[in-house]
């Protein structure tokens, strides 16, 4: 199995500015993955985080909102840009296909609430 | 375009009796599913998989159900546990491409001591 954590597990920010959120892996994953979990909702994948390539971004999140780097195979970093009350959420991130049961391992989360 | 659903938001279960979780997909290519619990204030963890050539996974209180003909899993839970009380987020997975997993919306299953 991974394991995996997040920095900040939580913070409040004022509209306008933006958030950095960290995510490590305790082993080596090719793939990580960036979520966003809105109150009441189901997980929504917001991008693809590959090691020595751009970020894969799915339909509704652009690379200007959410930049993401990869700088190795067990770190991401994910940056919320001049954030509005739509984007509290809670962001997770996952390592891709790492274990027998070809199940991802998730972040405990960054709780994101914007002001 | 929803590939993944979950019907029923929320489940209330006595304890001792069997929790049953259902999941509708549309995409007849995933190849696997499998089933998540989440607790307030932590990420999702992994509960059981099923691989699509399967029909029935088991795992100690664990069972999955696949009937890919309709196109529906199902988690059962037996006997259920007030430990179980959470939510439960269905997800598939096909293993070509990018590997993204695609959730349900979650049901929370609640067990009644």
């Amino acid at each position: 199995s991974a394991v995996i954590s997040q920095k900040p597990s939580r913070d409040i920010c004022q509209r306008g500015t933006s958030l950095t959120i960290q995510c490590q892996v305790d082993s080596q994953v090719t793939m990580m993955f960036w979520y966003r979990q809105q109150p009441g909702q189901s997980l929504t994948l917001i991008a693809t985080a590959n090691q020595g390539s751009e970020a894969t971004y799915e339909s509704g999140f652009v690379i200007d909102k959410f930049p993401i780097s990869r700088p190795n195979l067990t770190f991401s970093t994910l940056t919320v840009s001049n954030m509005s009350p739509e984007d509290s959420s809670i962001y997770l991130c996952s390592s891709g296909l790492a274990g027998p049961y070809n199940e991802q391992f998730f972040g405990p989360g960054t709780r994101l609430t914007v002001l | 375009d929803q590939q993944v659903k979950q019907n029923s938001p929320s489940l209330s279960v006595q304890e001792g009796r069997i929790s049953i979780l259902n999941c509708d997909y549309t995409n007849s290519m995933f190849d696997y599913f499998l089933w998540y619990k989440k607790y307030p204030a932590e990420g999702p963890t992994f509960l059981i998989s099923i691989s699509s050539i399967k029909d029935k996974n088991e795992d100690g209180r664990f069972t999955v159900f696949l009937n890919k003909s309709a196109k529906h899993l199902s988690l059962h839970i037996v006997p259920s546990q007030p430990g179980d009380s959470a939510v439960y987020f269905c997800a598939a997975i096909q293993l070509q491409g990018a590997q993204k997993l695609v959730f349900g919306q979650g049901t929370r299953l609640t067990i009644n001591p």
